[in-house]
């Protein structure tokens, strides 16, 4: 069974610094590229990031680049957000998912874990 | 950035009832899209990809379809387990874009 557990979310203050992780299990880590999405409290979902299977390649939205990082790790099969400077506007529910090998786009998000709350304020 | 416009924003329906749901997305995506249910306090689950393709363990109820920039999913017969926000998702370029959301529930 596909899981995803994300951790490390809690209550940061502004202009500081925060890491996420999601530790993955029940399928071939390396196989697939995963990303973040977060869901700000009653809002609607947003993209954050992405990272190839191999780490070699990652896309971001334009409102986290430069400020965060994402990477991961095959041999402890688990994903990271490194979020560096972080505004009450990151406040949100930070989710981990899997994108299935595609050709010609980014992918979907095939599954998801139980989110982590970044809460950022002073 | 691809805008995907979702409507109705509220839907309430009877059990039984057929729902459709509504996405726009303000250029052509081809068929990368994806529809996805949330419900309250839980993840999003993907229902549907590739505009048409059923999720391995969603109910044959769900369906989706494509006219151009259109999309729709369809619930064939509501059912009281179906009320959440339904999303969908362009996966055509970068950045991903949703939806604002469906929020559906019983009449």
């Amino acid at each position: 069974e596909v899981q995803l557990v994300e951790s490390g979310g809690g209550f940061v203050q502004p202009g500081r610094s925060m890491k996420l992780s999601c530790a993955a299990s029940g399928f071939t880590f390396s196989y697939y590229d995963m990303a973040w999405v977060r869901q700000a409290p009653e809002k609607g979902l947003e993209w954050v990031a992405t990272i190839t299977s191999d780490g070699s390649s990652t896309n971001y939205r334009d409102s986290v680049k430069g400020r965060f990082t994402i990477s991961r790790d095959s041999a402890q099969s688990t994903l990271y957000l490194h979020m560096d400077s972080l505004a009450s506007e990151d406040s949100a529910t930070y989710y981990c998912s899997i994108i299935p090998p595609v050709y010609n786009n980014p992918g979907w998000l095939a599954y998801w874990g139980q989110g982590t709350l970044v809460t950022v304020s002073s | 950035d691809i805008q995907m416009t979702q409507s109705p924003s509220f839907l309430s329906a009877s059990v039984g009832d057929r729902v459709t749901l509504s996405c726009k997305a303000s250029q052509n995506i081809n068929k990368y899209l994806a529809w996805y249910q949330q419900k309250r306090e839980e993840a999003p689950k993907l229902l549907i990809y590739n505009a048409n393709s059923l999720q391995t363990g969603i109910p044959s109820r769900f369906s989706g379809s494509v006219s151009g920039t259109d999309f729709t999913l369809t619930i064939s017969s509501l059912q009281p387990e179906d009320v959440a926000t339904y999303f969908c998702l362009q996966h055509k370029s970068w950045p991903l874009t949703f939806g604002s959301g469906t929020k559906l529930e019983i009449k």
